[in-house]
């Protein structure tokens, strides 16, 4: 079946570093991924949608000048935490929308802490 | 987007069904509903999508009213791998659209 793959899966840096996650769907092309972030014990939370081609819809109260998604080509969007800090350590997670009508595929997510 | 209502956690002994039951008062005439299931630091994974009635694939049943306004998701004889949270949610089937999650509900299987 359809895979979505993101790397790195797990990530520590020091704060101030800009860490790129990359969510790749691997046997289809997905003009639409989303990034939703989750920490400890609790739900995804919907950070953006990633458009090929176009420019990222952010939900509010994400900073888009801060969390920069880029969405280049059908298979890779690319989320950028910018000047990092310890506030932004979490599980970020990618899904892809699935061009059959089918429900959406998730990567497996990366763990971002930030010291 | 239509809001769901799940218990926050459960707990069952291994080799009984355990059926998660979700409201979902609001739900759109082309919304469906759909059940994942979340491990501890991976992503969630699609278990089943309905509409109305009764589906049944090879590890679940959902379980549909008329009114739509709830669902239930069957799993028969858990095992301790089934420990997880579940996430039922309802959008349009298409997949083109931004998922809202509630809270879930952490199932615990006991020994």
């Amino acid at each position: 079946g359809a895979v979505v793959s993101q790397h790195p899966s797990w990530v520590i840096c020091k704060s101030g570093t800009s860490v790129k996650i990359e969510c790749r769907s691997l046997d289809f092309q997905a003009t639409t991924m989303f990034w939703y972030r989750q920490f400890p014990k609790q739900s995804l939370m919907l950070m953006a949608t990633s458009n090929e081609g176009s420019k990222a819809t952010y939900e509010q109260g994400v900073e888009k000048d801060k969390f920069l998604i880029n969405h280049a080509s059908l298979t890779l969007s690319t989320l950028t935490v910018t000047s990092a800090h310890p506030e932004d350590s979490s599980f970020y997670i990618c899904s892809a929308e699935d061009p059959m009508g089918q429900p959406q595929h998730f990567g497996d997510g990366t763990r971002l802490s930030i010291l | 987007l239509a809001k769901t209502t799940q218990p926050i956690s459960m707990d069952s002994y291994e080799g009984q069904e355990v059926n998660i039951t979700c409201s979902h008062n609001n739900i759109a005439t082309n919304d469906y509903i759909t059940w994942y299931q979340q491990f501890p630091s991976q992503g969630p994974r699609f278990i089943i999508q309905g509409y109305k009635t009764k589906v049944t694939n090879e590890v679940a049943s959902l379980f549909i009213p008329a009114d739509r306004k709830s669902s239930t998701l069957s799993l028969p004889r858990v095992s301790l791998s089934d420990t997880a949270v579940y996430y039922c949610l309802v959008d349009l089937q298409t997949g083109a659209n931004n998922l809202f999650f509630g809270t879930g509900t952490r199932l615990t299987v006991i020994p």
